[in-house]
């Protein structure tokens, strides 16, 4: 078993739809990052969360510490958002456990 | 302020050989984390270099190594290679510890052993 689940594992959305990827772990961490990654290979780091809430334009990340469980959502999708997310769970050690990623795709 | 880079960005090597990876972090950076990549496996991390010291390692054999230097830029070396290690190489940098802040992404090194 995984320690870092996510789902959907693909993903199709209209321009413009609201769409929400899940990750949820099995680890004690000490953060959760949320990283998108585009077809070439570049990842770009997009949150990085220890509890709560973070908001960038239309993305925005959640995280819920006592439930294990961590959300991204893009509202108004576009079809530039289109990439891979991935969820990274990290410990107190610096260890990083990572999900399978969600493909996005967004049609216009 | 310069990003995260990686060289060579694509290298091809025979099964046997060895090769070296150079990752140079964001100016002022202190840690440095490598991760593979392949199709299969996804994302998996290799280990972390913070002020010339490894402080973490990854599931990975000893073939694996890597080290860092006094101006935070790191290298990595596999060593008798195989053809199950063709990926792509990762490094991210931070100031400190990656539990504490973003992380920074280099493009990557793609590495195919033939």
């Amino acid at each position: 078993k995984n320690e870092v689940e996510q789902s959907p594992q693909n993903l199709t959305a209209q321009e413009g739809e609201f769409i929400t990827i899940n990750c949820s772990y099995s680890v004690g961490i000490s953060a959760l990052h949320w990283l998108q990654q585009h077809p070439g290979g570049g990842i770009v780091s997009l949150f990085m969360l220890s509890s709560g809430k973070k908001k960038h334009g239309r993305l925005i990340a959640t995280i819920n510490i006592q439930e294990k469980h961590s959300s991204l959502h893009i509202t108004a999708s576009h079809p530039r958002d289109s990439a891979v997310y991935i969820c990274a769970a990290v410990n107190t050690g610096n260890q990083f456990y990572f999900g399978t990623g969600t493909s996005l795709t967004v049609i216009p | 302020k310069a990003g995260v880079t990686q060289t060579p960005r694509y290298l091809i090597k025979t099964r046997g050989q060895q090769v070296t990876l150079s990752c140079s972090p964001i100016s002022g950076h202190r840690s440095v984390s490598w991760y593979q990549q392949t199709p299969g496996q996804g994302l998996q991390f290799l280990f972390e270099y913070f002020s010339e010291t490894q402080r973490n390692k990854g599931n990975f054999p000893g073939r694996f190594s890597g080290r860092q230097f006094s101006n935070s830029r790191s290298e990595m070396n596999v060593s008798t290679l195989e053809l199950g290690d063709s990926a792509l190489y990762l490094c991210a940098s931070t100031p400190d510890a990656p539990r504490n802040t973003e992380a920074f992404f280099g493009q990557g090194t793609r590495l195919t052993v033939v």
